[in-house]
């Protein structure tokens, strides 16, 4: 099993410019979450769906952040300006919604910084 | 709002003892709460679950209590090796009880010094 694979890992961009961010979750899995991770913040729920269904996004800062999930096996976070205070690590994790298994399985994240 | 509290100041314990790590919170009633590992650069890895009707909860080396009352979860490593170093992070479950997105506190830093 590969893990949750995201990409890209690493990402610099200007401000002002588009930046896309993807996520393979664990096949299987059909609950998918998206957080974002900042030394002054900590580790934050920004959305996550169920069975490719956005859920809660109430954790999207603004709407400069959109996520989308066409199909079971691929998910994008999109952040469209990008500003420099968008700068963090941003996780993708997986899970599969069964009674009593909550655990979550993290990618390795995408390192985001926005000059 | 919600709040979770664990040690923002790093954690220092000599390899062998057993290292004690605390998540406070208030303002939350989970139906559980879970405890992840994360190493630098990584994503967390998670250890263990606990939920709201258990008080404790064992894996190998690893001890997990849970008190409802206190609003508080105490991660226990025993026998500590310096490979125990890293960042622990508590994050609790919704109300619900639900595969939900969790909410994570800061995480503390425990260092094992050989």
């Amino acid at each position: 099993d590969a893990g949750v694979i995201q990409s890209p890992r690493h990402e610099v961009t200007e401000m002002g410019q588009e930046v896309t961010l993807r996520c393979k979750p664990i096949s299987g899995h059909n609950s998918l979450f998206w957080y974002r991770q900042t030394m002054m913040r900590g580790l934050e729920l920004l959305i996550y769906f169920n069975n490719n269904v956005p859920i809660d996004d109430s954790g999207m800062p603004e709407d400069r952040f959109s996520a989308k999930m066409p199909n079971a096996s691929f998910s994008t976070l999109k952040i469209q300006p990008s500003e420099p205070r968008d700068s963090a690590v941003y996780f993708c994790a997986s899970s599969l919604r069964q009674e009593n298994s909550y655990e979550q399985y993290f990618g390795p994240g995408t390192r985001l910084t926005v000059t | 709002s919600q709040k979770i509290e664990q040690n923002s100041e790093a954690l220092n314990i000599q390899e062998g003892k057993t290292a004690t790590l605390t998540c406070n919170y208030t303002n939350y009633s989970p139906a559980y709460l879970q405890w992840y590992r994360q190493d630098p650069g990584r994503g967390p890895v998670f250890l263990l679950l606990i939920r709201e009707n258990e008080k404790e909860k064992r894996k190998e080396r690893l001890k997990v209590t849970f008190d409802t009352t206190l609003k508080q979860s105490l991660f226990h490593i025993t026998a500590s090796q310096p490979a125990d170093s890293a960042t622990y992070l508590c994050a609790l479950g919704t109300p619900g009880g639900g595969a939900d997105g969790l909410t994570f506190g800061k995480g503390t830093h425990l260092i094992i010094q050989p």
